[in-house]
């Protein structure tokens, strides 16, 4: 069975502050893993994703994300924050059956 | 490229009402899933359609929810009776899904918010 585990429902951080997002994986086979960010009455939003190519991925508005199998950790990291990127992001696994499991998400929430 | 459509985006009930929600994926999109996001939760769900055949509905309530794709491209859930712990975001998703894209990835649509009194 798969799972994901967000630590942490709620992260502040300053705005120019180190962004991380923490995200641990199960899974029996080769996960894909992804992290997608949710804003205010809004769908889910891809930021990146890892489908067994390269471990560091890189995303959309400076995110990146570094796949470490001996740590089942899929973490997301952002080397400035920016007023903008307050939101709530969730992370995912999927399997060979296309079905994503997601995490409880973790509310980002950026401070002037 | 259009995204995935729905409608409406924003319904209120009273409980053991039917309400019904539309989803219109993305084109060329053989994959659809509804999920059901709870306030403060991961979205979680409900039931996946491969054109027009269902993959997996474990976790549809089936005793008041119901799902159909039709043609294999527009879909309909339904729930009757509402209960006020239906009280969600309805999520439609796509996803393109071949063996040669290998890409898993699903694009959402806007949702839409349930408040059942």
């Amino acid at each position: 069975a798969q799972s994901v585990t967000q630590l942490g429902s709620h992260v502040s951080v300053s705005e120019g502050a180190l962004v991380l997002l923490r995200c641990n994986y199960s899974s029996s086979v080769p996960p894909y893993l992804f992290w997608y960010v949710q804003y205010p009455n809004q769908g889910l939003q891809l930021l990146l994703k890892y489908t067994s190519a390269a471990t560091l991925v890189k995303g959309i508005n400076g995110f990146e994300a570094e796949f470490k199998k001996s740590e089942t950790s899929f973490h997301l990291t952002k080397p400035s924050a920016h007023m903008s990127d307050a939101a709530e992001y969730f992370c995912a696994v999927s399997s060979g059956t296309y079905k994503y499991i997601f995490g409880t998400g973790t509310r980002l929430k950026v401070l002037a | 490229e259009a995204g995935v459509a729905q409608s409406p985006r924003y319904k209120i009930i009273e409980k053991r009402q039917s309400v019904a929600f539309w989803c219109n994926p993305i084109s060329g999109h053989a994959t659809l899933y509804w999920y059901q996001q709870i306030l403060g939760q991961g979205p979680k769900l409900l039931i996946q359609f491969q054109n027009n055949g269902v993959v997996d509905d474990s976790q549809l309530p089936k005793d008041r929810f119901s799902a159909e794709r039709l043609k294999g491209v527009d879909s309909t859930l339904k729930i009757q009776p509402a209960k006020l712990e239906d009280s969600a975001v309805y999520l439609c998703a796509s996803s393109l899904d071949s063996p040669a894209s290998g890409s898993h990835e699903q694009f959402f649509g806007p949702g839409t918010r349930l408040t059942v009194l």
